[in-house]
């Protein structure tokens, strides 16, 4: 099975600051690297597909990037409605891995 | 407007069974895969098992392979996850997530969740 390692599990930051978190996978993935957001009660939503495009809807200020067994998801600017829990899943091959979660909290 | 609605959760005894449904609407169910992911109390996203349009290709995680099921019939546009043998382990929140067509997939469209409890 392909394992994804997020980092960091959790952080916290400020409205208005740059955000990055990391997810590699344990073998090469290509670009079949998906980004979920959930928020505390709710189902997760897609932010990012296919390492780098926005699912529609998703506000300009996340970003995804990366290639083969690492990538980052960007938060440029955040705003109180990212506090959430930022989930990396692979599409390569099944199982359909999720990794373990970065929890961004409100400093 | 796509509509995933889960039911079938509850109480459970461990080694008993449960079947899960998941009511799909406002897509085409047979033209995509579909796909059942977990969530224990306050813990992560754990995928379970998925199916292809036509049931052809199934999958599971090695956590349920041989004491769960899933399957799907595209005429009541309906998916189902048959859970037998349960443990402690398997509480959790149940999700069905429908699975966008072309490559690289991901899940587009999740339900609300239904929950099981494993306790006796």
């Amino acid at each position: 099975d392909i394992q994804m390692t997020q980092s960091p599990s959790s952080l916290s930051a400020s409205v208005g600051d740059r955000v990055t978190i990391t997810c590699r996978a344990s073998q090469s993935i290509s670009s079949y690297l998906n980004w979920y957001q959930q928020k505390p009660g709710k189902a997760p939503k897609l932010l990012i597909y296919a390492a780098s495009s926005f699912q529609s809807g998703v506000p300009s200020r996340f970003s995804g990037s990366g290639s083969g067994t690492d990538f980052t998801l960007t938060i440029s600017s955040l705003q109180p409605e990212d506090f959430a829990t930022y989930y990396c899943q692979q599409s390569y091959r099944t199982p359909r891995t999720f990794g373990q979660g970065t929890k961004v909290e409100i400093k | 407007e796509v509509q995933l609605v889960e039911s079938g959760g509850g109480l459970v005894q461990p080694g008993r069974s449960l079947r899960l449904s998941c009511a799909a609407s406002g897509f085409t169910f047979d033209d995509y895969a579909m796909h059942w992911v977990r969530q224990g109390p306050g813990k992560g996203l754990e995928w379970v098992s998925g199916i292809s349009w036509n049931s052809g290709d199934i999958g599971y995680a090695d956590s349920v392979k041989g004491r769960f099921t899933i399957s799907r019939d595209n005429a009541k546009n309906s998916l189902y996850l048959q859970m037998n043998s349960l443990r402690a382990e398997d509480t959790a929140l149940y999700y069905c997530a429908k699975e966008h067509t072309s490559m690289p997939t991901y899940f587009d469209y999740w339900g609300q969740g239904t929950l099981v409890t494993v306790s006796s």
